[in-house]
């Protein structure tokens, strides 16, 4: 049950697109379409961003686009704004009834 | 209104025991998958357990033996016991609905959190 692996952190400007990588292992994000995206803002409870390695729920943003390739899943905020500065979770399935949450990437809008 | 409202954190002594509660109103617990995840100050988001609806439940390393979820039905809450304390288990404890067929946390409490010191 080792954490996923995230970058520490990733900026950029209002507008431009910051994308977020989250590597596991063939035991987790590489064998389950089942990687889920949490937003975090500071003292506040996750939100659920993106379930299912790419899809939006209710309410979510069209900025924020999920999908996978191998063992790696990856976030990509579109048009960066102000509100997006937040910490950012991968989940994955991870068999026998587990989870695993990623390590966290920090975003900064400049 | 879907909410999920956590309770029952404070300060214990290493060793000690404690139950976390999680109050859910606009949906029913019994009919779904429930979850605890935890935050230790500054630190990122840690799975600990998860309760199926056919009442099935499953631990992290971490916590099994220690730690066990469970539910009351009527009172349409969850709950997790934690025993034999450790400092390493220090954190924002929150509840989480997960979505059956995604595995997503789509619901999450406010938190409550948890100190193990001495």
């Amino acid at each position: 049950q080792s954490a996923l692996t995230q970058p520490a952190s990733v900026s950029g400007s209002p507008g431009q697109s910051v994308t977020i990588s989250c590597t596991g292992t063939s035991s987790d994000v590489g064998s389950y379409n089942l990687v889920s995206w949490y937003q975090q803002h500071p003292g506040k409870a996750p939100k659920l961003m993106i379930s299912e390695v790419s899809k939006r729920p209710s309410g979510v943003s069209n900025r924020f686009s999920g999908s996978k390739s191998g063992n790696t899943a990856s976030l990509t905020i579109s048009g960066l704004q102000a509100e997006d500065e937040a910490d950012f979770y991968c989940c994955s399935y991870a068999g026998s009834s587990t989870f695993v949450f990623g390590t966290g990437t920090k975003v900064t809008v400049l | 209104e879907v909410q999920l409202v956590e309770s029952g954190g404070g300060l214990v002594q290493p060793g000690g025991s404690l139950r976390l509660s999680c109050a859910a109103s606009g949906f029913t617990v019994s009919s779904n998958y429930m979850t605890w995840v935890r935050q230790a100050p500054g630190k990122g988001l840690e799975w600990v357990s998860v309760i199926y609806g056919g009442g099935s439940t499953y631990y992290a390393d971490s916590v099994k033996g220690r730690f066990t979820i469970s539910r009351h039905n009527s009172k349409n809450t969850l709950y997790l016991q934690m025993n034999s304390l450790r400092a390493e288990d220090t954190a924002v404890y929150y509840c989480a609905r997960v979505n059956e067929v995604t595995d997503a946390f789509d619901i999450w409490g406010q938190g409550t959190m948890v100190t193990v010191s001495s």
